[in-house]
């Protein structure tokens, strides 16, 4: 079964980068033609789609955060990895990682890391 | 950008009602188009993938059907775990996220 899991700073401060890691078990990012992606849910709001990544480390992001965002990919750790910088109040919220975008849905997610930045 | 707006945000129902959801997306997205059950504290559960899919295992009471830029989630007859923020996603052009349809207790 195909298990995903986010890890990282849960408390970030103004003007610094948040950073996220996603560690996939179960399967191997390596195979299969799935991509990834990073979803964010401010607390009490609606879903964002962040980016996302397939094997070949080509991301493609979401056009609202294209400027502050990279995702990378680890095949060797089976991990992919957020990080969003200058971060404000309004990055606030829980990260997921999930398996899934173009012309794939998002089957498998994470169970959500809560990051909130606040000095 | 794709924008997709659902309708209504709050739904107020009874155990065995007959429910429908809408979702209209801002263009033809081919139907790539899911839709995804949240409970509070968890994340979002696939229930339904290009329009009308159900995933396996999910309860055949969950329905999807539409066309081209409109679409809906219907569910038969509610049942007590049914309770829970519903949201449509179109996956035709990058992805996007309805704003959410919360469905509460009448």
């Amino acid at each position: 079964q195909l298990q995903l899991q986010e890890s990282g700073s849960g408390l970030v401060k103004p003007s610094q980068a948040l950073s996220l890691t996603c560690t996939v078990s179960g399967d191997s990012i390596s195979s299969g033609g799935h991509s990834w992606s990073w979803i964010r849910q401010p607390p009490g709001k609606g879903l964002e789609w962040i980016g996302y990544i397939y094997r070949s480390g080509s991301a493609h992001y979401n056009s609202s955060l294209k400027s502050r965002v990279t995702i990378s990919v680890d095949t060797s750790k089976n991990q992919i990895s957020l990080k969003l910088s200058s971060a404000t109040a309004a990055d606030t919220a829980v990260y997921y990682c999930a398996r899934g975008s173009y012309l794939d849905p998002f089957e498998y997610w994470g169970q959500g890391a809560l990051v909130t930045v606040s000095s | 950008d794709i924008q997709m707006t659902q309708s209504p945000s709050t739904l107020s129902a009874s155990v065995g009602d007959r429910v429908t959801i809408t979702c209209r997306a801002s263009q033809n997205i081919n139907n790539w188009l899911a839709w995804y059950q949240q409970k509070p504290g968890k994340a979002p559960n696939l229930l339904i993938y290009k329009t009308s899919n159900l995933k396996s295992g999910v309860p055949s009471r969950f329905s999807g059907s539409g066309s081209g830029t409109e679409f809906t989630l219907t569910i038969s007859s509610l049942q007590p775990d049914d309770f829970a923020i519903y949201f449509c996603q179109q996956y035709n052009s990058y992805n996007s996220f309805g704003q959410g349809t919360r469905l509460e207790i009448k």
